[in-house]
C-alpha cells in the first residue's frame, strides 16, 4: 500500500524566492515517485520523477526534487520562483501501472 | 506527437443520467487510466485498462465502467448519475503497464444537477 502526504495545502512565496514544496510517502516497495503540475483547467504535467537512479532529480521549468530514503521525503525546490509557477503541485507515488497521489499543494507567487 | 485528448471538455447532466467520456492515449501507449478529481477528495483512481481488459481498479461503485478498444482508445461510462459526481475526470496513458509514466489529458468537466 501506499500514501503521500504533502505538508501545506497553500504555499506562498515572493517571485525570486527560494521555491520548496514538502512531500512524504509510505511505500512497502522501493517507490517511484514523481511531481506533476497542474495549471486552472488543464490536467497534470510531468515536472519531474525518481525511479531509482539518481537521488537529485532534475524537472522542467527550473524544479529538481532529492529523494532522501532515510526521511521517506520528495521535497520539491526551485531556487528563484517566478510568477508563472502560480499553479497547484502534486507529489504522487507508484504502484504497478496506478499512481496514488497527495492532497496537492497551490502555489501562490506575489511579486 | 499529439497528447491525450479527451472529449468533450465540459458536460452538464441531470441527475439520474448516464454519460460516456472518451479518451484517446498517445499514439503507441497501450495502458489507460482513468482518475476523479474533487475539491474534497482530490485525485483518485478509477480504473485501468490494457489491451482492452481492465486491469486495475479503485474503490468506486458499479455505476463507474470502462473500456478499451483495440486502437488503444478508452470511454469511462458513468450511470444513474448522482450530484456527487460532478467532477474533473482526467485520462493519462503510458506506454506499457510496466511504464511508470503517465501522461495527462487535459479532462473532461462533469457538472450533475
Amino acid at each position: 500500500a501506499q500514501s503521500v502526504t504533502q505538508l501545506g495545502s497553500h504555499v506562498s512565496v515572493s517571485e525570486g524566492a527560494l521555491v520548496l514544496l514538502r512531500c512524504n510517502y509510505s511505500s512497502s516497495v522501493p517507490p517511484y515517485l514523481f511531481w506533476y503540475v497542474q495549471y486552472p483547467n488543464q490536467g497534470l504535467q510531468l515536472l519531474l520523477k525518481y525511479t531509482s537512479a539518481a537521488t537529485l532529480v532534475k524537472g522542467i521549468n527550473g524544479f529538481e526534487a532529492e529523494f532522501k530514503k532515510s526521511e521517506t521525503s520528495f521535497h520539491l525546490t526551485k531556487p528563484s520562483a517566478h510568477m508563472s509557477d502560480a499553479a497547484e503541485y502534486f507529489c504522487a507515488v507508484s504502484g504497478y501501472s496506478t499512481l496514488t497521489f497527495g492532497k496537492g499543494t497551490m502555489l501562490l507567487v506575489s511579486p | 506527437k499529439a497528447g491525450v485528448t479527451q472529449t468533450p471538455r465540459y458536460l452538464i447532466k441531470t441527475r439520474g443520467q448516464q454519460v460516456t467520456l472518451s479518451c484517446s492515449p498517445i499514439s503507441g501507449h497501450r495502458s489507460v487510466s482513468w482518475y476523479q478529481q474533487t475539491p474534497g477528495q482530490g485525485l483518485q483512481f478509477l480504473f485501468e485498462y490494457f489491451s482492452e481488459t481492465q486491469r486495475n481498479k479503485g474503490n468506486f461503485p458499479g455505476r463507474f465502467s470502462g473500456r478499451q478498444f483495440s486502437n488503444s482508445r478508452s470511454e469511462m461510462n458513468v450511470s444513474t448519475l448522482e450530484l456527487g459526481d460532478s467532477a474533473l475526470y482526467l485520462c493519462a496513458s503510458s506506454l506499457e503497464r510496466s511504464s511508470y509514466e503517465q501522461y495527462f489529458g487535459p479532462g473532461t468537466r462533469l457538472t450533475v444537477t
